[in-house]
């Protein structure tokens, strides 16, 4: 069965505390992984895309990594406004359900 | 340039009675997709329209259905609602078919089952 997973599941940092999320898969065939930012009570907002082990994709204080195993959603100097959910989903090859989520990284940045 | 809009954004139902949400896409785009978002469940893939065809469906019962019109704009119908079936409902809208990278997701709509 596929299966993603995202650890910590809550994570508190000091403003200007570097830090990375982890996001694990298990699929049975990857066509590409996801990240998202959702801020309470609104729908989740496209990040990045990456379809290949070894690519790297990077926005302002955030730079997403891809292995065959595994991303992981790396923040540099974070901000108070970067505090929000995270969520990793990959999209499989297998007929029927090609979007699989991960439970999400709950990020608080204190000022 | 108006982004993915739902209506109802809140919904308040009994147990046994069926519900009817709707979602506009992004203006140009034509597939919609629809996810269910429960805080023990997560994020769940239900169903993926493209010109007015089902073209991809998750792991969920009969109860759960859409329909897309032709100007895009999409609906999901749960029937016989179910007290597990309380969650956050949201639609996401992108250019074409199997690109979730690019899709776009409405504010949601919150049903709660009774």
């Amino acid at each position: 069965e596929d299966q993603v997973t995202q650890s910590p599941e809550a994570l508190r940092l000091q403003e200007g505390e570097s830090s990375s999320l982890n996001c694990s898969y298990t699929v049975s065939g990857l066509r590409g992984l996801f990240w998202y930012r959702q801020d309470p009570g609104k729908g989740p907002e496209f990040l990045f895309t990456l379809y290949s082990a070894g690519e790297e994709k990077e926005k302002e204080r955030l730079k997403a990594t891809l292995t065959k195993k595994e991303s992981f959603l790396h923040i540099t100097a974070p901000k108070p406004e970067d505090s929000a959910t995270y969520l990793c989903a990959v999209q499989v090859d297998n007929y029927g359900q090609n979007f699989v989520f991960g439970p999400g990284t709950r990020l608080s940045v204190l000022p | 340039k108006a982004g993915v809009t739902q209506t109802p954004r809140y919904l308040i139902k009994t147990r046994g009675q069926q519900v009817t949400l709707s979602c506009s896409p992004i203006s140009g785009h034509r597939s919609v997709s629809w996810y269910q978002q429960t805080p023990g469940q997560g994020l769940q893939f239900l169903f993926e329209y493209f010109s007015e065809t089902q073209r991809n469906k998750g792991n969920f019962p009969g109860r759960f259905s859409g329909r897309q019109f032709s100007n895009s704009r999409s609906e999901m119908n749960v029937s016989t609602l179910e007290l597990g079936d309380s969650a956050l409902y949201l639609c996401a809208s992108s250019l074409e078919i199997g690109t979730p990278g690019e899709q776009y997701f409405g504010p949601g709509t919150r049903l709660t089952v009774t």
